[in-house]
């Protein structure tokens, strides 16, 4: 059974940073890419970063581009999502998703909430 | 950036009903490989998204054929036949062909 399991958000002030981590299981992890998306409360969803399965690119939307560094070990089976100088409009629920012709696999989400 | 333009923005369906949604890129969605790259996913009240179709017409393991998706290019259709109860929810439009990578705003289904 695939699983996704985030973890690592919380309530941080502006201008600080967190490290969000996704460990994948019942899959081959190395294989697939992998990506982050969030939604803000209330409010649709958001892609903001993907990885190629080899860490060869890696590519983010303009909103988190020089921010936040997504990043993966394949020998732990699991995804990163370093972010630095939150701002309040980063408050949202972080997904990470398997990409395999679609974003076939999601985790149960972990809440980051910005606020001083 | 590619705009994935949704519509309606909520339906109200009667059950045993048809529900129809419409997705709208600004761009052609077929990647020069040969695959077009628009899936459609629910999202449930209080859960993650789930994907439903990938590749804009291909049914993913396990979803009722209930659902169905149609379309090609910049065009493009979710039928959920007769409505049950579970089908309620948010239903997006995703594409994956063109970076930066892009969701539709969104389809709230309703029961009637």
């Amino acid at each position: 059974e695939v699983q996704l399991v985030e973890s690592g958000g919380g309530l941080v002030q502006p201008g600080s940073s967190l490290k969000l981590s996704c460990v994948a299981s019942g899959f081959t992890f190395s294989n697939y890419g992998m990506n982050w998306i969030r939604q803000a409360p209330k409010k649709g969803l958001e892609w903001i970063a993907l990885i190629y399965y080899d860490s060869s690119n890696k590519y983010y939307a303009d909103s988190v581009k020089g921010r936040f560094t997504i990043s993966r070990d394949n020998s732990k089976n699991t995804l990163y999502l370093e972010m630095n100088s939150l701002r309040s409009e980063d408050t949202a629920m972080y997904y990470c998703a398997k990409l395999a012709g679609a974003l076939d696999y999601w985790g149960q989400g972990v809440m980051v909430t910005v606020s001083s | 950036d590619v705009v994935m333009t949704q519509t309606p923005v909520s339906l109200s369906v009667s059950l045993g009903n048809q529900a129809s949604i419409s997705c709208r890129s600004s761009q052609s969605l077929l990647h020069s490989d040969g695959n077009t790259y628009l899936s459609w996913y629910l999202q449930k009240p209080g859960q993650s998204p789930q994907l439903l179709i990938y590749l804009a017409s291909n049914r993913f393991s396990g979803v009722s054929n209930r659902f169905s998706g149609s379309g090609s290019g910049t065009d493009f259709t979710l039928k959920i036949s007769r409505v049950e109860p579970e089908d309620l929810g948010v239903y997006y439009c995703f594409q994956h062909t063109h970076l930066p990578l892009t969701f539709g705003s969104g389809t709230k289904l309703e029961i009637k």
